[in-house]
């Protein structure tokens, strides 16, 4: 089974300071993403990586970065916390499969989440 | 307009009946669509996954995909109140590694 985990469940952070959060995928997966869920808005991607090193912004990038050092770890940082950042966040994984193995001879990007990072800035 | 529609609910049933779950887009080059369950407080977990058109079955479960109405369905039989959670829908066309989602619609079966 992939297990993607998430450093931290629940975290309390306060205006302007600076947030990690930690993702780490046991599958060997090429993909990483970072979304953040709130009500009526669903799933906003906020950056993606398909490599070691390599990123692309998502819709919501503005007031995050991100860092992949390592194929199973992905970073989201919030360089100065504010209160507009209270969210859920979420990380996801996914591979890219060899083209013939799936229907029709094409490849599909299922994706794996974790259990989520519920943040809240006061 | 969204790219992708779903009724946000929130949609409350019976034990034991047929549970309907639609949502609808507009991008055409759509080939691939999922439906994550999402219990509270939980990440989404992929439910089903279906190419193109057609139908898929797993258990209790059944994906319809209308490519000509860009309109997926998710079917839920005998329904029970574990499924209580919120379902996202979730498509992307081929070679593009990211999901477009649905709002989610959040499901609550009665006992």
């Amino acid at each position: 089974d992939v297990k993607v985990t998430q450093s931290s469940r629940y975290l309390v952070k306060r205006t302007g300071e600076k947030v990690f959060l930690e993702c780490v995928q046991d599958m060997d997966h090429e993909n990483m993403f970072w979304y953040r869920q709130d009500p009526g808005l669903g799933l906003r991607l906020i950056y993606f990586s398909y490599d070691v090193k390599m990123k692309e912004k998502g819709d919501i990038p503005e007031g995050y970065s991100v860092s992949r050092e390592k194929k199973e770890r992905f970073s989201l940082i919030l360089e100065s916390a504010s209160t507009n950042q209270t969210s859920m966040y979420l990380c996801a994984s996914s591979f890219v499969p060899n083209p013939t193995s799936r229907v029709g001879g094409v490849s599909s990007y299922e994706q794996y989440f974790g259990p989520g990072t519920r943040l809240t800035v006061t | 307009q969204k790219e992708v529609e779903q009724d946000p609910g929130p949609l409350s049933v019976p034990e034991g009946a047929i549970v309907s779950l639609n949502c609808t887009y507009s991008n055409s080059a759509f080939q691939y669509f999922m439906w994550y369950r999402q219990y509270s407080r939980k990440g989404p977990e992929l439910l089903m996954y279906t190419y193109s058109s057609g139908n898929k079955e797993d258990g209790r479960f059944t994906a319809q995909v209308d490519k000509s109405s860009k309109y997926i369905s998710l079917f839920i039989r005998d329904s029970q109140p574990s499924d209580s959670a919120t379902y996202l829908c979730a498509m992307s066309d081929f070679g593009n590694e990211k999901l477009t989602f649905g709002t989610g619609t959040r499901l609550t079966i009665i006992p």
